[in-house]
């Protein structure tokens, strides 16, 4: 157990369906991230937020759509999605300055668009 | 910019024996953090072992070791009597001190046999 909790584990859903990812942080950490795992791929970051503030967008398609209300919860609202998103969402947590610069993963939301 | 390689995609290690992983990095930085995460069938991603640029002594946590070394830009993981448990994708990781920017290699698929 990291103190990262992500939900669903698993999402399936079509191309015009709306969902969200949800994780929480139960570290007191600053930091907050989203990643995309595809296979044979290095891990892509995708957002970072700092005190609830977004600091990186790494040109993410407009489709997904974060959203950070406090440190603790990070959200990730997904619509009009491709197939080519199917792939292992990661949610991560670190507070920079500190711990030693670890980060620190959830388990991830494997994700299926059909 | 920092980029991070893993040129073994997959390898196998004997239960009991020791395997050692390969991962190479690029940065014009001096002081850095360089990690090892660990990410079992279960898709948590665990983190192994860490070390900072400035510290001569290689980092040690129980059966892991590394052997850092600065001026090649290299930051091998070794496991020592290999557990069944051991079996995961093992990932190199770079980040600049108090940054949110965490650099991934794409990984090393290990499977240890019994």
């Amino acid at each position: 157990e990291t103190g990262v909790t992500q939900t669903p584990r698993h999402l399936v859903m079509g191309m015009t369906n709306k969902k969200s990812l949800k994780c929480e942080q139960h570290l007191g950490h600053n930091a907050m991230y989203w990643y995309k795992q595809s296979a044979k791929k290095p891990l892509e970051l995708m957002f970072v937020y700092n005190f609830k503030e977004q600091t990186e967008n790494n040109s993410v398609p407009s489709r997904f759509s974060p959203e950070c209300p406090n440190s603790s919860h990070l959200f990730l609202h997904l619509h009009t999605l491709q197939p080519e998103d199917s792939a292992l969402y990661l949610c991560a947590s670190s507070q920079p300055g500190t711990a030693l610069g670890k980060l620190f993963f959830g388990s991830g939301t494997q994700l299926s668009v059909l | 910019a920092q980029t991070v390689t893993q040129s073994q995609p997959e390898m196998s290690v004997q239960e009991a024996e020791t395997v050692t992983l390969s991962c190479t990095y690029d940065t014009s930085e001096s002081n850095y953090y360089l990690f090892w995460y660990k990410q079992p069938p279960s898709r948590q991603m665990i983190l192994v072992i860490r070390q900072e640029a400035y510290k001569q002594q290689n980092a040690t946590e129980n059966r892991f070791s590394v052997n850092f070394q600065k001026a090649a830009k290299s930051f091998s993981l070794k496991i020592s009597d290999s557990q069944l448990g051991d079996t995961a994708m093992y990932f190199c990781a770079f980040n600049l001190p108090g940054t949110y920017k965490y650099i991934f290699g794409t990984g090393t698929r290990l499977k240890v046999l019994a």
